[in-house]
């Protein structure tokens, strides 16, 4: 059965404090990793998706890094702006369905 | 306006009840979903549909149904609703040759 779990389950920042959030995945065969950013009342926000170990993608000061068995997303200097909920989904070779995590809430005090 | 566009955004009911939420689409996808997502946990699949045609169960399927009406509509429907069906509900799309997914805005449903 695929599995994601994703750590801490909150992070309380100091504006400009960098940090990572931590998704673990174990599935059959992996087609695909997703992050996604989620405000409270609205629907998930599409991040990044990363295929392959050793990929590494970047939007602002976010940094989605991927290995064989986890994930992570580095913020950098982080804003109260960047306050949310993330959230990584992996999506198996056998189909297109997404497998969510529980989501890292991140809060970021001025 | 909003590409993936869900009625309504809130609702009350009872127990019993029969209930549809609607769910639209302007991306031109083909693939759209349901999820709910309840706190602590993650986003749970319902029900997927590849095209009009399509309809696939997901992890949670048990009490639920959809219809797809047109490329562009997917119904969820409650036939009698229980208060553990209380949960955000989110509708979400994608195309053939990407696969990341557009989330609607979200439904807030609770039974009582």
């Amino acid at each position: 059965e695929d599995q994601v779990t994703q750590s801490p389950e909150a992070l309380r920042l100091q504006e400009g404090e960098s940090s990572s959030l931590n998704c673990s995945y174990t599935v059959s065969g992996l087609r695909g990793l997703f992050w996604y950013r989620q405000d409270p009342g609205k629907g998930p926000e599409f991040l990044f998706t990363l295929y392959s170990a050793g990929e590494e993608k970047e939007k602002e000061r976010l940094k989605a890094t991927l290995t064989k068995k986890e994930s992570f997303l580095h913020i950098t200097a982080p804003k109260p702006e960047d306050s949310a909920t993330y959230l990584c989904a992996v999506q198996t070779v056998n189909d297109y369905k997404l497998s969510f995590g529980a989501g890292t809430t991140v809060t970021v005090r001025a | 306006d909003a590409d993936v566009t869900q009625t309504p955004r809130n609702r009350i009911t009872k127990t019993g009840k029969r209930i549809m939420l609607e769910c639209s689409q302007t991306k031109g996808h083909d693939r759209m979903y349901w999820y709910r997502q309840d706190p602590g946990l993650g986003l749970q699949l319902i029900y997927y549909s590849f095209d009009v045609k399509d309809i696939n169960k997901g992890e949670i399927s048990d009490g639920y149904s959809v219809s797809r009406q047109a490329q562009a509509k997917f119904s969820l429907s409650l036939e009698s609703a229980i208060p553990n069906q209380t949960a955000l509900y989110f509708c979400a799309t994608s195309d053939l040759h990407n696969e990341e997914q557009f989330f609607g805005p979200g439904t807030r449903l609770t039974v009582l």
